[in-house]
C-alpha cells in the first residue's frame, strides 16, 4: 500500500496570508495524486486532480505542483471558507489519503 | 442535477450486520462505477472499493474483502453497502461517490456499532 504523509498537521493561517501544504508518498505515484478540502458534517470535496488540474469550480487560489513523491497544494490568499481540512490522495495504485492537514485561524 | 441520496444512521451491536443504500437520479446509474469511502470521525477517508453499475462486479479493498458486500439495484437506480460481522472500529460515517462522473458525494450515513 502507498502511504501518504502531509506536512504539517496544523497549519494557523490568518486570512488573506498564503498557506503551503505538503504531501509525501512512500513510492512514486506518477502524475496521479488529487487535493481534497473537507468541512465538518461534508463530505470531502475534490479541488486539485493530475496533480495540478483543479476541479470545476475551484478557484485560481487554490493551486497544485510537484512530481512522484513530492506534492504541495498553495492557497494563494486565504479566505474565510478556506479553513477546513485538506487531504492528499493518490491514485496510482488503488486509493489512499495522507492524514491531512488541519488549516485553522491564527 | 445529480444527487446520491444514502439511508439514515443506524446503530448496531457487535457481530450484526448493517447495509447502506445510496440512490443516484440525475444521470444514468448504470453508466458510471459507485465508490464506497468510509471515515471514522477524526480520521482520513478509507476507500474501500466500488461495484460496476452496469455488470454488478465488484472490487474491494483487501481490508474490507469477506466483510463487505456492494450490490446494486438497476431498477431502482440504488447501490447498496453491506458490512457483516460489526466491531466497534467500524463505527464511522460511510460515503458513496460517483467520482468517475464528477466530484459527486452522498451526504454520508453514520454506522454506531455499540453493544
Amino acid at each position: 500500500e502507498i502511504v501518504m504523509t502531509q506536512s504539517p498537521a496544523t497549519l494557523s493561517v490568518s486570512p488573506g496570508e498564503r498557506a503551503t501544504l505538503s504531501c509525501r508518498a512512500s513510492q512514486t505515484v506518477s502524475s496521479n495524486l488529487a487535493w481534497y478540502q473537507q468541512k465538518p458534517g461534508q463530505a470531502p470535496r475534490l479541488l486539485i486532480h493530475g496533480v495540478s488540474t483543479r476541479a470545476t469550480g475551484i478557484p485560481a487560489r487554490f493551486s497544485g505542483s510537484g512530481s512522484g513523491t513530492e506534492f504541495t497544494l498553495t492557497i494563494s490568499s486565504l479566505q474565510s471558507e478556506d479553513f477546513a481540512v485538506y487531504y492528499c490522495q493518490q491514485y496510482n495504485n488503488w486509493r489512499t489519503f495522507g492524514q491531512g492537514t488541519k488549516v485553522e485561524i491564527k | 442535477q445529480v444527487q446520491l441520496v444514502q439511508s439514515g444512521a443506524e446503530v448496531r451491536k457487535p457481530g450484526a450486520s448493517v447495509r447502506v443504500s445510496c440512490k443516484a437520479s440525475g444521470y444514468t446509474f448504470i453508466t458510471y462505477a459507485m465508490h464506497w469511502v468510509r471515515q471514522v470521525p477524526g480520521h482520513r477517508p478509507e476507500w474501500m472499493g466500488w461495484i460496476t453499475t452496469g455488470n454488478g462486479n465488484t472490487i474491494y479493498a483487501q481490508k474490507f474483502q469477506g466483510r463487505v458486500t456492494f450490490t446494486r439495484d438497476t431498477s431502482a437506480s440504488t447501490a447498496y453497502m453491506e458490512v457483516s460481522g460489526l466491531r466497534s472500529e467500524d463505527s464511522a460515517v460511510y460515503y458513496c461517490a460517483a467520482i468517475d462522473l464528477g466530484d459527486y458525494w452522498g451526504q454520508g450515513t453514520l454506522v454506531t456499532v455499540s453493544s
